[in-house]
């Protein structure tokens, strides 16, 4: 079974300072990883993915993440946030030896930049 | 030119009635999904299918039957709406290659049963 947590419903960050978004990941075998950014009444748009090689990811928006095989994490961080960076989050694992490209996501993480 | 397109976009409807949403993807995905988004904000995967047939079914009652008329169409006809399945549909398509693998989402489709 593959599961995610994102242990934080909201995160706030005052615009021009570091974001971090949080995500821990359970898979058996070596994992895809992904976040996706949703914003209001709009579906989700991929952000970045981890499949292998360089463990730090660069992605979309000035986002990156960095995956950590011993902690089972892939957080999301970006340098300097903008107000615009304001939306849902959400970081999903996939097992790639299993069936059917199931793709699992966490239960997502609002962040609000504020100025 | 929109990706992946579903409509409607928006569905009001009764409890106990019969409803379809349609997808349709122009991007040469072979890959095409449905998700349920509760009011809480979780997604979770509903079905998943790969050149028009149905590869994961994730425990959905049977009244949710999905249809693949060809790879690039996946819609979703619900039987006996019932007031729990109030929620936001989003259809989705991708590639199946680890280097470009990435899910790309219609704009969602909110049912509300009343």
């Amino acid at each position: 079974a593959q599961s995610v947590a994102q242990p934080e419903d909201q995160v706030n960050v005052a615009e021009g300072n570091p974001l971090t978004v949080k995500c821990t990941y359970s898979v058996s075998g070596n994992p895809y990883l992904f976040w996706y950014v949703q914003y209001p009444n709009r579906g989700l748009q991929f952000l970045l993915k981890y499949i292998t090689g360089d463990n730090l990811v660069k992605g979309s928006y000035g986002f990156e993440a960095e995956f950590n095989k011993s902690q089972t994490s892939f957080h999301l961080k970006k340098p300097s946030a903008l107000v615009s960076d304001s939306a849902l989050y959400f970081c999903a694992v996939r097992d790639p030896r299993a069936a059917g490209n199931k793709l699992t996501f966490g239960g997502g993480t609002r962040v609000l930049v504020k100025p | 030119d929109t990706a992946v397109s579903q409509t409607p976009k928006y569905l009001v409807t009764q409890m106990g009635n019969d409803k379809s949403i349609k997808c349709e993807q122009n991007l040469g995905h072979d890959n095409m999904y449905w998700y349920k988004q509760d009011s809480k904000k979780f997604l979770k995967i509903m079905f998943s299918y790969n050149n028009k047939e149905l590869i994961i079914n994730e425990t959905v009652p049977n009244r949710f039957s999905p249809k693949s008329p060809d790879k690039a169409h996946l819609n979703l006809h619900i039987n006996s709406l019932e007031l729990g399945d109030s929620a936001v549909y989003f259809c989705a398509s991708s590639l199946m290659s680890g280097a470009n693998e990435k899910l790309f989402f219609g704009s969602g489709t909110q049912l509300s049963v009343l």
